[in-house]
């Protein structure tokens, strides 16, 4: 089945630390999705890309970074990480075809000591 | 800027029962809504949208513009209704139309 994936499911780090969150997805579809799930806060978009060469910064894009490496690809990092990202991290994937449905990965859980 | 509102951050209703999950919205356009689910570990998934007016899973949404809500309803709760439900927005059209905006997020806890 076509899916989205993401690596590592956990995750725990120190302060200062660079971390890569990675996601794949064999759906096909052209447009990924970063976002942070906190409790009480529901979920909160970092970054978006509608295809390869377009990058977007969603509603909480400071001290991350993205980059979409193919269609298929869309990692997520944190360069220099401190304690208040800790969190669960979700990618997405849709298009068009998809009727604007975005479909979800598992979720990384990081932690940032 | 689009907002949703969850007011509710646990219901509990007893298995049988009527639930009412609320959800208001502001967004000065023609907006779609969208409700997600996400199962005791499980990832998020599409529970229904509002522009295909189907019942999934016995629950239904009626988009309410004049009230800007989007309540989601289950006349008869089952256990298994137990998850945390979310109502998200996209706006119409323009920039950023693709992307979801979620509420914060009501977890549904049905009592046996």
């Amino acid at each position: 089945d076509a899916d989205v994936t993401q690596t590592p499911r956990n995750r725990i780090t120190k302060t200062g630390k660079r971390i890569m969150l990675e996601c794949s997805q064999t759906k096909g579809h052209d447009r990924m999705y970063w976002y942070r799930q906190d409790p009480g806060l529901g979920l909160r978009l970092i970054y978006y890309s509608f295809d390869v060469k377009d990058i977007n910064k969603g509603e909480i894009s400071d001290g991350y970074s993205v980059s979409r490496q193919a269609q298929a690809k869309f990692s997520l990092s944190l360069e220099s990480a401190i304690p208040n990202q800790t969190a669960l991290y979700f990618c997405a994937t849709s298009d068009t075809l998809t009727g604007n449905e975005q479909f979800f990965g598992p979720g990384t859980r990081l932690t940032v000591l | 800027a689009q907002r949703v509102t969850q007011p509710e951050k646990l219901l509990s209703v007893f298995k049988g029962a009527p639930v009412e999950l609320k959800c208001n919205y502001s967004y000065s356009g023609s907006p779609e809504l969208f409700w997600y689910v996400q199962y005791s570990r499980q990832r998020l998934q599409l529970l229904l949208r509002h522009i295909s007016r189907e019942s999934i899973k016995g629950f239904t949404a009626d988009l309410n513009k004049g009230e800007t809500s989007f309540h989601l309803k289950k006349p008869f709760a089952q256990e298994e209704d137990s998850a945390m439900y979310y109502c998200a927005l996209r706006k119409g059209s323009g920039a950023g139309s693709y992307q979801l905006t979620f509420g914060k997020g009501t977890k549904l806890s049905v009592i046996p």
